[in-house]
């Protein structure tokens, strides 16, 4: 149980197209996901929390015009990068907590790996 | 501000043998949950352990256990009969119990290489 897939694994766009992230949880109902960006060799850095029905909540420095992240059901998450530059290629990861699971503890997508030329 | 701190970006162990890992954290909060994950080459991130701040009790989840002092907010985890598959970043998290939203806050990880 506990399941969280993303879609696609791997993406290459040209610079100034836009790319759109799924993120869902296949076993469970999450009314909160997180999306991550992690650079090579460094640590997962949050992004934003996803709040299904409502806006998401963006970190301190993280641009929301340009990141924009759609919670429309309780089992999908949406995270669009508009206008993709060479500096957003980064690997891209969602998260999702399982209410029902005591622990609080958060499943993690596997990831996708942003490619922009 | 929760910070979560990793001394050690590199670490390495004989299989078999047996590695810790180190982790401390500074935080103004009572109660709260750590967490060790591991992320591998494949870069999905596992949860190895999960330990609630108010049990005085280390968890353990089989070869793995951790050292939980929680006045000296240090959280080491110690995988013992290390395997190949042990191989890995390993993540410190730390995250307040009681509000259903909170974010985890991540340690900058160890990569853990296995000597065969």
């Amino acid at each position: 149980g506990a399941v969280v897939s993303q879609h696609p694994s791997w993406v290459i766009c040209k610079s100034g197209t836009s790319v759109k992230i799924e993120c869902r949880s296949l076993d469970f109902q999450a009314t909160t996901m997180f999306w991550y960006r992690q650079f090579p060799k460094q640590s997962l850095m949050l992004m934003a929390t996803s709040n299904e029905g409502s806006k998401a909540t963006y970190e301190q420095g993280v641009e929301k015009d340009k990141f924009l992240i759609n919670h429309a059901s309780l089992t999908l998450s949406t995270l669009t990068v508009t206008s993709a530059h060479p500096e957003d290629s980064s690997f891209y990861i969602c998260s999702a907590r399982d209410p029902n699971r005591a622990g609080y503890e958060q499943f993690f997508g596997p990831g996708t790996r942003l490619t922009v030329l | 501000a929760q910070t979560v701190t990793q001394s050690q970006p590199e670490m390495s162990v004989q299989e078999a043998e047996t590695v810790t890992l180190s982790c401390t954290y500074d935080t103004s909060e009572s109660d709260y949950y750590l967490f060790w994950y591991k992320q591998p080459p494949s870069r999905q991130m596992i949860l190895v352990i999960r330990q609630e701040a108010y049990k005085q009790q280390n968890a353990t989840e089989n070869r793995f256990s951790v050292n939980f002092q929680k006045a000296a907010k240090s959280f080491s985890l110690k995988i013992s009969d290390s395997q190949l598959g042990d191989a890995a970043m390993y993540f410190c998290a730390y995250r307040r119990r009681y509000f259903g939203n909170e974010k985890l806050t991540f340690g900058t990880g160890t990569r853990l290489t296995i000597i065969p």
